[in-house]
């Protein structure tokens, strides 16, 4: 059984660019929720993605985005970036949409936007 | 927005001591959850308590929950060197609404 997996790891981009994280879910588990965590603060919710459908979004503005793959891997996509978006981006799968049995982290991407 | 509120913010205890972070959370739950977090990576699922459960126990971790005050303890028991870290609780509200986390509370145990 693997877990979750993200990637890269880290990223620079510039203010304007755009950038695509990837994450792939634990075997079994259908959904994946996205975070975004600033420095000393704890995890904002962005979306999530339930069998490729999005089944939630934070307060999070349209040039958020994300994907959801048949093998249930997903993507997160951000255009225009700002300097406020720089975080550590986490990537987290489950077995079902109701949070019942709790959530399989990624070890995150750490995005920085200069 | 967050839902839930640890306190304290950071603690620092000695090893073999006791730790107890409380959390306090403002709408009604389904179920309350603690991660934990080495060093701004992924989080690690450490316990679940659901809404009509009053404790529950893992190794050295104790959750209580009190759903009439709205709020829940993680007590970390002959703390170790290794359990420094950030923990954060996170709620879930209702149906298919996602896990709503807190701010945390950064634990720092001196051998």
């Amino acid at each position: 059984e693997t877990g979750v997996t993200q990637s890269p790891t880290h990223l620079i981009k510039t203010r304007g660019q755009q950038v695509t994280l990837r994450c792939s879910s634990q075997s079994g588990h259908n959904t994946v929720s996205w975070y975004q965590q600033a420095l000393g603060q704890g995890p904002q919710f962005i979306f999530q993605y339930y069998r490729e459908e999005e089944n939630g979004r934070g307060n999070f503005p349209p040039r958020f985005s994300g994907l959801q793959f048949p093998n249930y891997s997903s993507e997160l996509n951000v255009n225009a970036l700002e300097l406020d978006d720089s975080a550590l981006y986490l990537c987290a799968s489950s077995a079902d949409r109701a949070s019942n049995y709790g959530y399989t982290f990624g070890s995150g991407t750490r995005l920085t936007v200069v | 927005s967050q839902q839930g509120e640890e306190d304290p913010q950071a603690l620092s205890i000695q090893e073999g001591e006791n730790a107890t972070m409380n959390c306090s959370y403002k709408t009604s739950i389904n179920n309350l959850q603690w991660y934990r977090q080495n060093s701004g990576r992924g989080l690690v699922h450490l316990i679940l308590i659901r809404s009509n459960e009053r404790e529950k126990h893992s190794g050295r971790l104790r959750v209580t929950l009190d759903t009439s005050k709205k709020s829940s303890s993680l007590l970390i028991t002959a703390s170790r060197a290794a359990d420094t870290a950030s923990y954060f609780c996170a709620t879930h509200s209702s149906g298919n609404t996602p896990l709503v986390f807190g701010k945390g509370t950064r634990l720092s145990v001196i051998a």
